[in-house]
Order: structure tokens, then sequence, then C-alpha cells
């Protein structure tokens, strides 16, 4: 089944405490983003991919770190959490032809930093 | 200003209504549109691009007005099912696309 995996669902942590949230796909998408989604500011994107090794901001990415060493996966990094980055986060996927079809969304993962 | 905007809602309606969203969009040089659902606390998943002729997906209909800058998604004979958020997203260069933060659809029996 095509799909987006995202791990993990729920995580709550402190402050300070690095943390990793994992992404991958098997879809051979060249394309992969990660969106935070809050209440009443919708989606927004964090950081995006556009291959292997090619990697950018994009609207929010501060407090974030990103690799992207193959091609499935697309891990979101928080160095040093903070309350602020308590949030729903998206990873996506999209292939070359994303203007038409969109992207893929993996599940979630719901962080609480305490 | 956001570079898409949608009314929050929520739109409360009787099973087999017809319903109206729109959306703004900011940006003149957006080249791809597409409507999303999204149940509570779950992923969004793509209910159809949006394209400049209009199109059609059984009881969807989403259209594109370039000049007022608007898209819009009308759902006939609505069903219970149909209760969810939607989300109007506009995408202007090869890496962004911009979400609206949805509007909320409530069908009742």
């Amino acid at each position: 089944e095509a799909q987006v995996t995202q791990n993990p669902r729920y995580l709550i942590t402190v402050t300070g405490k690095k943390l990793t949230v994992t992404c991958s796909q098997n879809m051979n998408h060249e394309y992969m983003s990660w969106y935070r989604q809050d209440p009443g500011l919708g989606l927004r994107q964090i950081y995006y991919s556009m291959n292997v090794e090619v990697t950018d901001k994009g609207d929010v990415p501060e407090g974030y770190k990103v690799s992207r060493k193959e091609k499935r996966n697309f891990p979101l990094i928080l160095e040093s959490p903070s309350p602020n980055q308590t949030s729903l986060y998206f990873c996506a996927s999209s292939g070359t032809d994303r203007f038409n079809y969109g992207y893929t969304f993996g599940s979630g993962t719901r962080l609480t930093v305490v | 200003r956001k570079e898409v905007e949608q009314d929050p809602g929520p739109f409360n309606v009787p099973e087999g209504a017809t319903v109206a969203f729109n959306c703004t969009y900011s940006n003149s040089a957006s080249q791809s549109f597409f409507w999303y659902r999204q149940d509570c606390r779950k992923e969004p998943k793509l209910l159809m691009s949006v394209y400049s002729s209009g199109n059609e997906d059984g009881r969807f209909t989403a259209q594109l007005n370039r000049a007022s800058q608007y898209i819009s998604l009308l759902i006939r004979d609505s069903k219970l099912s149909d209760s969810a958020t939607y989300l109007c997203v506009g995408g202007y260069n090869f890496n962004k696309f911009y979400f609206g933060s949805g509007t909320k659809l409530n069908v009742k029996p």
C-alpha cells in the first residue's frame, strides 16, 4: 500500500530534550515536506526537500532541523524543544506531478512539550 | 495577509442540502489549486484538484475564478459522512503550497 509513515503518533516530552520524528514513504517520491498545524493558523511549512541531500527552509523553520540522506526518509529533528513547538505535525510527499496530484500526508504526530 | 483565506464556518446544513465554500488567494501567480478534506485530528486527504475549466467528481464540483482570485467547492446532496473540515490549497511555484485554515462542515440528520 502506498503510504507515508510517521512515528511516533503521540509524544509528550520536556523542554530541551532532543527528539526526532521519523517519516518514511514507499512511493519513490522526490519531494518531501514537513508541516505543523495549529488552530486558526492552518498548515504551515517547516522544511522541504526536493531530493536526496537537497533541503530548504519553509515558512516556520526556527527550532527545527531536517536531513535527507535517503530518498524514502525525511526525519524532523527538534534539538531543544520548547512549549511553543507543541503542535500537530504532518509529513507529506509528492512525485514530480504534484501540481496535478498534490501531496500524500502521513497520519500525523501530536507533540506536547511541557 | 494570509496567502489563502477561508471562512472557518462552521457551516451547519441538513442532509440533502447543497453547500458551497469559497476560498480566496492573494498571489496572482498561483498555478495549482486543490481541495483537501480533513477529519478531526487526522491527516488531510486530497479531495480534488481544481482546474481552470472547473471539474466535477460525483457530488463535488470545484471552480476556479482567476479574475477574482478565488476557488470554490460545491457539495450537492450532502451526506452525514461529508462532515469534515475542507482545506483550500494554492501553489505558485515549484515548492510552495499554501493551505487555508479550513472550513468546517457539519451535516445534520
